[in-house]
Order: structure tokens, then C-alpha cells, then sequence
């Protein structure tokens, strides 16, 4: 069972380039998350799905867009990459709805730095 | 101010004491409440989850939840060398929300 799985796990990126991270669950898990985590600031919201074919923003959606493609699969996306986004990636899924009693199980991270 | 409060640390305790981590939360629609590890370079895994006032105990961990003064602590009994990790607190209104993490240093 391979729980939560990110791609690409490094990645280094130019101002303005684009890129989209990848993740899937195959823990049949209502909904899933994109954290974003930098030093001494814990992890932050980016966006959240509570559902196939929902999507929310979190508390620091900007410069990111996401795609709930299906029940397993949740991307996020940089259309065009700035410094301020280095940092390390978590996506993570639940099998609650959001409002209810949340247990996250989080992918190993993706590491990316934009030059 | 951030909705969910830790101290970064680092906290240095010696190995066999116990280990007192804080965390306080500003919305007080939170109603379920979560302790992650994170070791370094590893993501978080859950290790407590606590959801009505008073303590909960798991093992050498014990969670504790005031939500008339919106606290919320962990402590962990006879700390060992491998406890050395950051602990993050999360409180959930809706979405899920993280305090920066605490450091703790477990020295032997």
C-alpha cells in the first residue's frame, strides 16, 4: 500500500518557469491537501479539495492553481515560478470530509527551488 | 497573529524527563485538535488526536486540551534520544491549520 505519492520529489526551477506538482492516494480518501513548508513557519494551507471535483483556497493560495482530477489525484501548479516559492511541498489526504474530524496522512514531500 | 501558536524552541530536555510542549489557538470554532512529529527531512506523522477538554493518554504521551483557555499540550513522559524531533500542533475549524512546530532536543 503506498499510501500518499509526490512528484518529483527535487526540483529546481528558473524565475517564470512553470511546473506542476504531482500527487496520489490509494486510500479511497474523500479529500486531500497541498501544505507548503518553510523554516520556523510550520506547514501552510495552499489549497484544499474536500471532494472529487471541489477545490478551496488555504491561507496562501496565491501564484498556485490545483486540479482535483479525480478521486486519487490532486496537482498544483506554478504558472510562473518566483523565489518566494522555494520551499518544501507536502500533499497530504484524509478520509473525513473537511469538516469533520480530520486525520492527515502526508506524502514524502517535494523539495523545489527557484533560482 | 498566526491561528495557531507554538514556541519554536529549541527545548532541551535530558533523557528521562518529561517533555512539556505548548500550543494555543485563536478561533475558538476549533473543535478537534491534532500533535504531529516531523523528524528532519521526513514528513509528519500523526502521534496524538484529542478532542474534548481534559487529557488523553497514549503511551508514554499525554494530550491536554483547555478549550476555555484555548491550550492545548503535550507531554511526553521518560523522553528518549528518539523523540528529538519537531512537534507541530494543528487545530481544525473547516480546514486544518498548523502553529510553526516546536523543537525538541532529547539529550542523553
Amino acid at each position: 500500500n503506498a499510501g500518499v505519492t509526490q512528484t518529483p520529489k527535487f526540483q529546481v526551477l528558473k524565475t517564470g518557469q512553470s511546473m506542476t506538482l504531482q500527487c496520489a492516494q490509494d486510500m479511497n480518501h474523500n479529500s486531500m491537501y497541498w501544505y507548503r513548508q518553510d523554516p520556523g513557519m510550520g506547514l501552510r494551507l495552499i489549497y484544499y479539495s474536500a471532494s472529487e471535483g471541489t477545490t478551496d483556497k488555504g491561507e496562501v493560495p496565491n501564484g498556485y492553481n490545483v486540479s482535483r482530477l479525480n478521486k486519487r489525484e490532486f496537482s498544483l501548479r506554478l504558472e510562473s515560478a518566483a523565489p518566494s516559492q522555494t520551499s518544501v511541498y507536502f500533499c497530504a489526504s484524509s478520509v473525513s470530509g473537511v469538516s469533520g474530524a480530520n486525520v492527515l496522512t502526508f506524502g514524502a514531500g517535494s523539495r523545489l527551488t527557484v533560482l | 497573529q498566526k491561528e495557531v501558536e507554538q514556541n519554536s524552541g529549541p527545548l532541551s530536555v535530558p533523557e528521562g524527563a518529561i517533555a512539556s510542549l505548548n500550543c494555543t489557538y485563536s478561533d475558538r470554532g476549533s473543535q478537534s485538535f491534532f500533535w504531529y512529529r516531523q523528524y528532519s527531512g521526513k514528513s509528519p506523522e500523526l502521534i496524538m488526536s484529542i478532542y474534548s477538554n481534559g487529557d488523553k493518554e497514549d503511551g508514554r504521551f499525554t494530550a491536554q486540551l483547555n478549550k476555555a483557555s484555548q491550550y492545548v499540550s503535550l507531554l511526553i513522559r521518560d523522553s528518549q534520544p528518539s523523540d528529538s524531533a519537531t512537534y507541530l500542533c494543528a487545530a481544525q475549524t473547516g480546514k486544518l491549520i498548523f502553529g510553526q512546530g516546536t523543537t525538541l532536543q532529547v539529550k542523553p
